[in-house]
């Protein structure tokens, strides 16, 4: 079946510094989206790309889908204590419309003060 | 606007017992889904429905796993008999239909331990 491979599986930062984690298929997909779990919380949808090529921000987060629509990254700047959490990025493939979403593995992000 | 709330938010059960896990979505909105997540890995699909027929059960793992939405609102999800690998945690979303489809909203999720 179709899969993402995301990675880093997890990371450790100080504050203040930089993260970049992406997500890679042999699959082609036609929207990319990324999302942040919190402990005890459900996902919540941060960025979400519908064309090739395109570079998406939102406040300290941006994300970019791949020229290929095989790829995607997400890049948090100035990272602060509250972006830790798991970060997923999933795909909607032209095969499975409809909400059936295929998600990489998770990015487990933890900063340090 | 309410979300989506799933009910329990954690259950532990021995091999052999049966589990029923709910779903509330948010108000309106005809798809919803079941996705789970095993331990360390990635959030799968189980299944979708829109209002209360089953679009896409392509996900579900075996027989053993039974969802119902009947009236189309709520939804359960009943495990029977749980077995150690179906422990994890499930996430119920639901989104509105026509274009905003693909538009998520997923539920805290219910984690399942099966000793």
């Amino acid at each position: 079946g179709q899969q993402l491979n995301q990675s880093p599986q997890s990371m450790f930062i100080q504050e203040g510094e930089d993260v970049s984690m992406n997500c890679t298929s042999s699959s082609i997909f036609n929207t990319w989206l990324w999302y942040k779990q919190e402990p005890g919380e459900g996902p919540v949808l941060l960025i979400a790309l519908y064309k090739a090529g395109e570079l998406t921000s939102n406040g300290r987060l941006t994300a970019q889908f791949g020229i290929t629509r095989k790829d995607s990254f997400l890049n948090i700047s100035a990272s602060i204590p509250s972006d830790v959490g798991i970060y997923f990025c999933a795909g909607l493939s032209i095969y499975n419309q409809g909400g059936k979403l295929i998600f990489g593995q998770g990015t487990e992000l933890s900063v340090k003060p | 606007e309410a979300g989506v709330t799933q009910f329990p938010s954690h259950s532990v059960i021995e091999k052999g017992q049966t589990v029923t896990l709910r779903c509330d979505p948010i108000s309106g909105h005809d798809n919803l889904y079941w996705y789970r997540r095993v331990m360390g890995k990635e959030i799968k699909f189980l299944l979708h429905f829109v209002k209360e027929s089953k679009q896409d059960e392509s996900g579900m793992p075996n027989n053993r796993f039974l969802a119902e939405r009947t009236g189309g609102t709520y939804s359960t999800l009943k495990v029977q008999p749980a077995e150690l690998e179906d422990s994890g945690v499930y996430f119920c979303a639901s989104s509105q239909g026509g274009a905003g489809a693909n538009v998520l909203t997923f539920g805290a999720g219910s984690r399942l331990t099966v000793l």
